[in-house]
C-alpha cells in the first residue's frame, strides 16, 4: 500500500544531543512537510520541499534543518535539542503545492522526549 | 493576521448527532479541511470544501459558507471510536495551510 513512513515511532533524546528524524513516501507526491505538534495545539509548519525547492518557514528555530536527497525521502535534523523542542513531529506530503485539491497525507509521527 | 477558531472541546452522547464550528480569517481562500485526529496518532483527511453548501460523506457531513468565513463538521450516530480531536484548516491565498488548534470530542455511552 503507498504510504508515508516515519522512524523511529517513539525517540528519546538527552538535552543537547542532536538528533535526526526520517520519513519515507511511497506515493511519489511532490511535496513533502514537516510539522511540529504539542499537545492539544494545531499542527505548526516548520519546512516544505516542492521537489527539491526547500521552503523554510520565518519562524522555524535555526535548530531545526531539513533535508530531502531524493523524491521518496526527507529528514529532520534538530542539531541541540532542547525541552520546548519535546513534541510530536510529523510528515506529511501532497500531489502538488497549490491547486484544486491539496490534500495532504500524514505519517503516523515520531512522538520525541527530550531528557 | 490569520485566525482559524474552534471549540477546545465538546461532549456528546453515543447514537447522538454533533455539530463542530469553525470560522476563519485567512488571506484569501482556496479551499477548508477538516482532519480527524485520534490521540497520539496523525491527522487524517475527513473533508474538502472549496465552494458553498454541503459536501455530504457517510455519517460525516460539511458545510462551508465563504462569505461569512464559516464551516461546520456535522457527525451523525456518534460511535465511540469517533472520540477524537477535530482539525479545521484553510488553505490561504499562497496556498499555505493554516490549522486550527482542534476540537476535542468527547462521546459518553
Amino acid at each position: 500500500d503507498a504510504m508515508v513512513i516515519q522512524n523511529p515511532r517513539y525517540q528519546v533524546t538527552q538535552f543537547g544531543k542532536p538528533v535526526t528524524l526520517s520519513c519515507s513516501q511511497t506515493l511519489n507526491h511532490n511535496v513533502m512537510y514537516w510539522y511540529q505538534q504539542k499537545s492539544s495545539q494545531a499542527p505548526k509548519l516548520l519546512f516544505h520541499y516542492y521537489d527539491k525547492d526547500f521552503n523554510n518557514e520565518a519562524d522555524t528555530p535555526d535548530n531545526f534543518q531539513s533535508r530531502r536527497p531524493n523524491t521518496s525521502f526527507c529528514f529532520l535534523d534538530i542539531r541541540s535539542p532542547g525541552l520546548g523542542d519535546a513534541a510530536m513531529y510529523l510528515c506529511a506530503t501532497s500531489r502538488v503545492a497549490g491547486g484544486e485539491y491539496d490534500e495532504q497525507f500524514f505519517g503516523p509521527g515520531t512522538r520525541l522526549t527530550v531528557l | 493576521g490569520q485566525n482559524i477558531d474552534q471549540p477546545t472541546e465538546m461532549t456528546a452522547t453515543e447514537g447522538a448527532i454533533v455539530q463542530i464550528n469553525c470560522t476563519y480569517q485567512t488571506s484569501g481562500f482556496n479551499g477548508l479541511f477538516w482532519y480527524q485526529q485520534h490521540a497520539g496518532e496523525a491527522p487524517t483527511f475527513l473533508s474538502y470544501n472549496v465552494l458553498d453548501g454541503l459536501e455530504e460523506k457517510g455519517r460525516f457531513s460539511s458545510f462551508l459558507s465563504r462569505s461569512k468565513g464559516y464551516s461546520y463538521l456535522l457527525l451523525k450516530e456518534l460511535q465511540m471510536k469517533d472520540s477524537a480531536s477535530y482539525l479545521c484548516a484553510v488553505l490561504d491565498s499562497n496556498y499555505q495551510l493554516i490549522w486550527g488548534a482542534g476540537t476535542k470530542l468527547i462521546i459518553k455511552p
